[in-house]
């Protein structure tokens, strides 16, 4: 099948920047989204992105995507103690009826 | 707003054993999701339900069977528990089927000795 992976531990220091990457196989995808995870929680929305823009930022978040290398980071300015959580990259497109997620990267950010 | 409810939140079973985690949205949403989430491999979807009256299989089905009861309601059971479906399980929401944000519960914690 198609696949998304991402590496799984990121440690930052805080009030650093935070860049989270990702690469998926599927050339078809349409929406290229980033969740977040706290601990004992789901997963909620963090931001998403289309297929036919290359950069999206909101806030201290910044999504940058690479269609042609099929590749995606998420970018944390000003990283916070907040932030730690475990951040999934997912893709979809027209074609399926289901999100596929990556295995996730454990943000751990240090006083 | 209660937005997408599972339960229970902890489950331990022995082998072989029965049971249904329950999950219910009040946002009105069509399709609905049972993923579960192991370790290093991300979230896997089981079976999805595009719209009331419709089941099909994800990725990993086995073992699992599904009923969507009503637009609320869709309910994940395991008729013969094994150690291999020790996982956390999410249920989870969207407004229609394809590309749209999912919104996931919290999560059920399933352990089986």
């Amino acid at each position: 099948g198609e696949d998304v992976e991402q590496s799984l531990f990121l440690s930052v220091r805080e009030g650093d920047s935070s860049v989270i990457n990702c690469t998926y196989t599927d050339s078809s995808s349409t929406y290229l989204y980033w969740y977040k995870q706290e601990p004992g929680a789901g997963l909620q929305l963090l931001t998403y992105i289309f297929s036919n823009m290359d950069m999206k930022q909101d806030q201290r978040l910044t999504v940058l995507l690479n269609k042609k290398d099929k590749h995606l980071s998420l970018r944390i300015a000003d990283t916070q103690t907040g932030d730690s959580a475990i951040y999934f990259c997912a893709e979809s497109n027209e074609r399926n009826n289901d999100m596929r997620f990556g295995a996730g990267t454990r943000l751990t950010v240090k006083p | 707003n209660a937005g997408v409810t599972q339960t229970p939140k902890f489950q331990v079973l022995k082998t072989g054993q029965s049971m249904t985690l329950q999950c219910a949205q009040d946002m009105n949403h069509n399709s609905m999701y049972w993923y579960r989430q192991d370790p290093g491999m991300g979230l896997r979807l089981i079976y999805y339900s595009a719209s009331e009256g419709t089941t099909d299989k994800g990725e990993v089905p086995n073992g699992y069977n599904v009923s969507r009861l009503n637009k609320r309601e869709f309910s994940l059971r395991l008729e013969s528990a094994a150690p291999s479906q020790t996982s956390v399980y999410f249920c989870a929401s969207s407004l229609t089927s394809g590309p749209g944000e999912l919104f996931f519960g919290e999560g059920s914690r399933l352990t089986v000795l």
